[in-house]
């Protein structure tokens, strides 16, 4: 069975601070989609990236970078100069290619951005 | 971008009362929508997978008779919480995916936060 672990409960950081948020996934499928969505306060789940397991290259956009690493099995989330509106929950998901296509959800790592 | 609507976005109601919320997809045909229950300060559960013009799977432990879904089309799902109780209170949000979703991310409604005194 798949799993997905968000090792950090909360975070607390001061404005433009870097912050790295980490996700570690478990699956024995080869073909895998990983994601990274932000819930806001308000509740509605943002979707930020999906990134599929023979895409290792990392990506950035904006402030916003993820370091894949099927290595270690990780999908690392680094938000750069962070800012108050970055305040959310982050969750990490896994999707599998074959069946069902429901992912599994982290537990979510609330990430708290101080003026 | 596809667009999942969730409908309404919060509900206060008493003890006993019946509450039905509605998820749409609103510019592609979803033939599975998914359901999902959130405590406060936890993750996303799935409570149940919608499918169009069949019974809804239900998730071990989620009353299929309390918490009704119907899938009537391939934009609407519906979930009505029968005669709810203060324990379920809680974040319900859906998410829908269309053709050839597994590539894509799954689509999210904004949820609805349901309180019942």
């Amino acid at each position: 069975a798949q799993k997905v672990t968000q090792a950090q409960t909360e975070i607390s950081v001061v404005e433009k601070e870097d912050v790295t948020l980490d996700c570690v996934y478990e699956t024995r499928d080869t073909t895998y989609y990983l994601f990274w969505y932000k819930q806001p306060p308000s509740g509605e789940l943002v979707f930020l990236i999906r990134r599929n397991s023979f895409d290792e290259q990392n990506e950035i956009s904006g402030r916003y970078s993820w370091n894949f690493q099927k290595s270690t099995s990780s999908f690392n989330f680094t938000i750069t100069a962070s800012q108050v509106v970055d305040s959310a929950v982050y969750f990490c998901a896994l999707v599998l290619s074959g069946g069902s296509y429901i992912p599994t959800f982290g537990r979510g790592t609330s990430l708290i951005v101080h003026p | 971008g596809a667009v999942v609507s969730q409908h309404p976005s919060r509900v206060i109601c008493k003890s006993g009362t019946s509450v039905k919320i509605e998820c749409r997809s609103l510019d592609f045909q979803a033939t599975t929508m998914f359901w999902y229950r959130q405590f406060p300060k936890q993750s996303l559960m799935l409570m149940a997978t919608s499918n169009e013009g069949s019974k809804a799977t239900y998730e071990q432990g989620v009353e299929k008779d309390k918490f009704l879904i119907n899938h009537a089309s391939l934009t609407l799902s519906t979930l009505t919480v029968t005669s709810a109780h203060p324990e379920d209170s809680s974040f319900y949000i859906c998410s829908a995916g269309g053709q050839g979703y597994f590539n894509q991310p799954q689509h999210f409604g904004d949820g609805t936060r349901l309180s019942i005194l």
